[in-house]
């Protein structure tokens, strides 16, 4: 089973380009989310869906925008890359509130690492 | 407010030790979920366990045990007879469900780094 994937795994740019990250995931989960990891910051929040259609901010939204057109997809795309934005970014997906036994279990990618010069 | 504090940054052990992991937690929902993650040098994560509020019980599952306590606001995580393939990041998280929108709110702890050595 494929679960979470991301593409592309590792990407370099140069201040101000723009880029997609593609996040794709096979379990029919309602809820995806992009997460960023920074050392000794943990993880934290980027934007999350709650269905196909819809997109909410999360703690750290600002330079990102994100787009879920089909229920499987969840891109995460930088418009203006700048140096702050050089992190490696997680995807993740969970089933809904009232699958039993899974509720608030995060399903990740393997992460994607992203470096702006 | 919610909350997840791991203190310890970074522990080092000598294999076969045991190691506990504290997490402490703040949170105003009465119905919540805690977690625990393990990140390995290979970069994924890795769910360990799932714990929802009402349920207190401790867990073990091999060398690993959980000890959750609401009365501390604390879920520690102790592993037993540390091996050298402990040795990770591991993070502690806590999940809200989000009432108006529906999905889930987690945050993560900043995570501590274990160092288990031979």
């Amino acid at each position: 089973n494929a679960g979470v994937t991301q593409t592309p795994k590792f990407r370099v740019l140069k201040t101000g380009q723009s880029m997609t990250l593609l996040c794709a995931q096979d379990m029919n989960h309602e809820y995806m989310y992009w997460y960023r990891q920074d050392p000794g910051m943990g993880l934290r929040l980027i934007h999350y869906s709650v269905g196909e259609g819809t997109t909410a901010k999360g703690e750290v939204p600002d330079g990102y925008n994100v787009s879920r057109l089909k229920k499987q997809n969840f891109l995460l795309g930088l418009e203006s890359a700048a140096p702050s934005q050089t992190s490696v970014y997680f995807c993740a997906s969970s089933p809904g509130a009232k699958t039993s036994g899974r509720s608030g279990e995060l399903f990740f990618g393997e992460g994607s690492r992203l470096t702006v010069l | 407010a919610q909350k997840v504090t791991q203190a310890q940054t970074e522990i080092s052990v000598v294999e076969k030790e045991d190691v506990t992991l504290d997490c402490v937690y703040e949170t105003r929902d009465t119905t919540y979920y805690l977690f625990w993650y393990k990140q390995p040098p290979s970069g994924e994560l890795v769910f360990l366990i799932r714990r929802n509020s009402f349920d207190e019980q401790n867990e073990i599952s091999g060398r690993y045990s959980w000890n959750f306590q609401k009365s501390t606001s604390s879920f520690n995580f102790t592993i037993t007879a540390s091996q050298v393939v402990d040795s990770a990041v591991y993070f502690c998280a806590l999940s809200e469900i989000r009432l108006l929108t529906g999905g889930f709110k987690t945050i993560f702890g900043a995570g501590t780094r274990l160092f288990v050595k031979a």
